[in-house]
């Protein structure tokens, strides 16, 4: 099945503590990218990648970064999570940088206390 | 990318059609109208995209008014599991993959 993937679906974590959430897909899309969603925000960008070892900042990439060594993987990482990075995260991907048909993975709920 | 205008919910009568406007008067020639969906917290899901025709998939049909100011997504037989936020975005077709979702029109399906 074509599929975003995402883990953890949910993580709780303490302030500083380094954490990592992966992403993959499996439809050899060249374009991801990383959304947040927050109540009365709406979806907003974090980073994305239009290739292998291509990536670029969105919309709110502060305390965030981002790799992409493969093409089927983006993993996010937050280097030292702060509670305003409470958020749901959503990994998404597309064919190419143009689609606006874009699949999303099915959402990770982080709690920084 | 130009901006959209959408009302904030809407109702429907399980197995009628819904209906949702989209407003998108500024729309430039090579944007594109692209319609997403949202069930409950779960990952956006696409459902359709058009730029002057109107389109129809096995999800929905889209309708694009002739000078492209506005658009309809039509539903043709609600049922509940469409109860949803229902986002319309405007893109340009040519640039990266980034959608700008707005606030979206809550649509809530009765039995």
């Amino acid at each position: 099945e074509a599929q975003v993937t995402q883990n953890p679906r949910y993580l709780i974590t303490v302030t500083g503590k380094k954490l990592t959430v992966t992403c993959s897909q499996n439809m050899n899309h060249e374009y991801m990218s990383w959304y947040r969603q927050d109540p009365g925000l709406g979806l907003r960008q974090i980073y994305y990648s239009m290739n292998v070892e291509v990536t670029d900042k969105g919309d709110v990439p502060e305390g965030y970064k981002v790799s992409r060594k493969e093409k089927r993987n983006f993993p996010l990482i937050l280097e030292s999570p702060s509670p305003n990075q409470t958020s749901l995260y959503f990994c998404a991907s597309s064919i190419g940088a143009g689609s606006g048909a874009v699949s999303f993975g099915p959402g990770t709920r982080l709690t920084v206390l | 990318d130009a901006k959209t205008t959408q009302p904030p919910s809407m109702d429907c009568a399980e197995g009628r059609a819904a209906n949702l406007p989209c407003n998108h008067s500024t729309i430039s020639g090579n944007e594109y109208v692209y319609w997403y969906r949202q069930i409950h917290s779960q990952g956006p899901q696409y459902i359709i995209h058009g730029l002057k025709n109107n389109e129809t998939n096995e999800m929905a049909s889209l309708i694009i008014t002739e000078d492209r100011k506005s658009s309809t997504l039509i539903l043709p037989h609600a049922t509940l599991r469409d109860t949803a936020v229902y986002y319309c975005i405007v893109k340009i077709g040519t640039s990266y993959g980034k959608l700008t979702f707005g606030q979206g029109t809550i649509l809530t399906v009765h039995p």
